[in-house]
């Protein structure tokens, strides 16, 4: 299984709402991330875990609240969003980040909405 | 700050053209290497990757590329393009020992039937 997978597809929310994005891999990687896409731009860095501990915020406002259960799952708790963080979402995870041979694989995204 | 330039921002070919699309880097030390294509629609894939060992690698769907120490650059190349290579390129560099994969701005290929 090479698969990550991100739930869900797609997700519309309002300003006030709280909601959550879900990221699973099963290859027994270490380190997992968090990345937001903007339309016909590269991915952003916004969150590292490593061994499941927070390793890297990459200065993200406090409306994103990463969390990682366990090693194989990864959410991103949203509240109080804004329109201009409408994006795809994209998660991706890597055997460590600190060796060689640490490709990362990416998931295919939660396009959010943002109203 | 380690920073990742590719040339060209959109390029226009007709299938059976070749490709090239360039790619540089600013960081002095051991990095590994990567392109990655992002379908439209669909989400990125890694095309191929350098970590060591012979400079020209090879990768899914006949692309190649080629690490010129030199030069920081990971040039990526096709002989002979085709419709469905019709994608979003992004070339991504990684220290070794950091967290983060550096992105380039990336290059939109349209391929014309």
């Amino acid at each position: 299984d090479t698969e990550v997978t991100q739930t869900p597809k797609h997700l519309v929310m309002g300003m006030t709402n709280k909601k959550s994005l879900k990221c699973e891999q099963h290859m027994g990687h270490r380190a997992m991330y968090w990345y937001k896409q903007k339309a016909k731009k590269p991915p952003e860095l916004m969150f590292v875990y490593s061994y499941e501990k927070l390793s890297i915020n990459e200065s993200v406002p406090s409306r994103f609240s990463p969390e990682c259960p366990n090693s194989s799952l990864l959410n991103l708790h949203l509240h109080a969003l804004q329109p201009e963080d409408s994006a795809l979402y994209l998660c991706a995870s890597s055997q460590d980040y600190s060796g060689r041979g640490d490709e990362q694989f990416f998931g295919p995204g939660t396009r959010l909405t943002v109203l | 700050a380690q920073s990742v330039s590719q040339h060209n921002h959109h390029v226009i070919l007709s299938e059976a053209a070749s490709l090239e699309l360039g790619c540089n880097y600013s960081y002095g030390g051991t990095v590994n290497l990567f392109w990655y294509v992002q379908y439209p629609g669909q989400h990125l894939q890694l095309l191929l990757k350098y970590f060591s060992g012979d400079p020209l690698v090879k990768g899914i769907k006949g692309f190649e590329a080629e690490f010129i120490k030199s030069k920081f650059s990971f040039n990526l190349r096709k002989p002979s393009v085709q419709w469905s290579d019709t994608a979003e390129y992004f070339c991504a560099v990684k220290p070794i020992g950091s967290e983060k994969l550096v992105f380039g701005k990336g290059t939109k290929l349209t391929v014309n039937p």
